[in-house]
């Protein structure tokens, strides 16, 4: 069974500052890997994906990576803003029924 | 705009009340699936269709009930709600070709059963 974990839980930093939110799975057998945004009550926003035979995607102020065979991914941000304050998600496509598997996601605030 | 569409957004109702929450995409895709969130267990698969008339059961389907008539849209049923079914709802859908599929979701559904 896939389980995917996301470290730090929470996580507090000054504007400006580059940032890496790690995710971990259980299962390398993975079609792709997904980065997701949600603000307090919101929807999900996806942010970027990969796909299991990319090593990263970059979209703005964000690259995430990709290694597969360790089942890690990263997201790196850079120079971060208050507006970037919400919770990270990080999901994984597995299994014949192309089910997503959440990590706990984590929680970032971006001070003044 | 492409977009998941859900209703209602808020939902209060008491034990035992049938609800149905719908679920309607405009992108054509195949694949629809519904998740719950919950504090401290993250998003949970309930119920996913690979195709019109072909559902079947997530991680969490107890208590909860599906239909696929038309591709556009998935409905999820709760026939007899109960207080732990109280969470936050989604909707996702995607193209089928677990390769690519980007997962799009819909903005929730936030639902009491008192």
């Amino acid at each position: 069974k896939q389980e995917v974990t996301q470290i730090p839980a929470a996580l507090s930093v000054p504007e400006g500052e580059n940032l890496v939110l790690n995710c971990s799975f259980t299962d390398s057998a993975i079609y792709n890997l997904q980065w997701f945004r949600q603000d307090p009550g919101k929807g999900l926003t996806s942010l970027l994906l990969i796909q299991s035979s990319q090593r990263e995607q970059t979209s703005g102020r964000l690259n995430a990576s990709l290694d597969k065979s360790s089942g890690r991914s990263t997201l790196y941000i850079a120079a971060s803003q208050p507006g970037d304050s919400a919770t990270y998600l990080c999901a994984v496509t597995s299994g014949t029924a192309s089910k997503l598997t959440f990590g706990t996601g984590t929680r970032l605030q971006v001070t003044l | 705009e492409a977009q998941v569409t859900q209703n209602p957004r808020y939902l209060i109702t008491v034990t035992g009340k049938k609800l149905t929450v719908t679920c309607s995409q405009n992108m054509n895709h195949e694949y629809m699936s519904w998740y719950r969130q919950d504090p401290g267990l993250g998003l949970r698969q309930i119920y996913y269709s690979m195709n019109v008339e072909a559902t079947d059961k997530g991680d969490v389907p107890e208590g909860y009930k599906v239909s696929r008539k038309e591709k556009r849209n998935f409905p999820l049923i709760l026939e007899s709600p109960s207080p732990n079914q109280t969470s936050l709802y989604f909707c996702a859908s995607s193209f089928t070709r677990a390769s690519y599929n980007e997962q799009f979701f819909g903005p929730g559904t936030r639902l009491t059963v008192l």
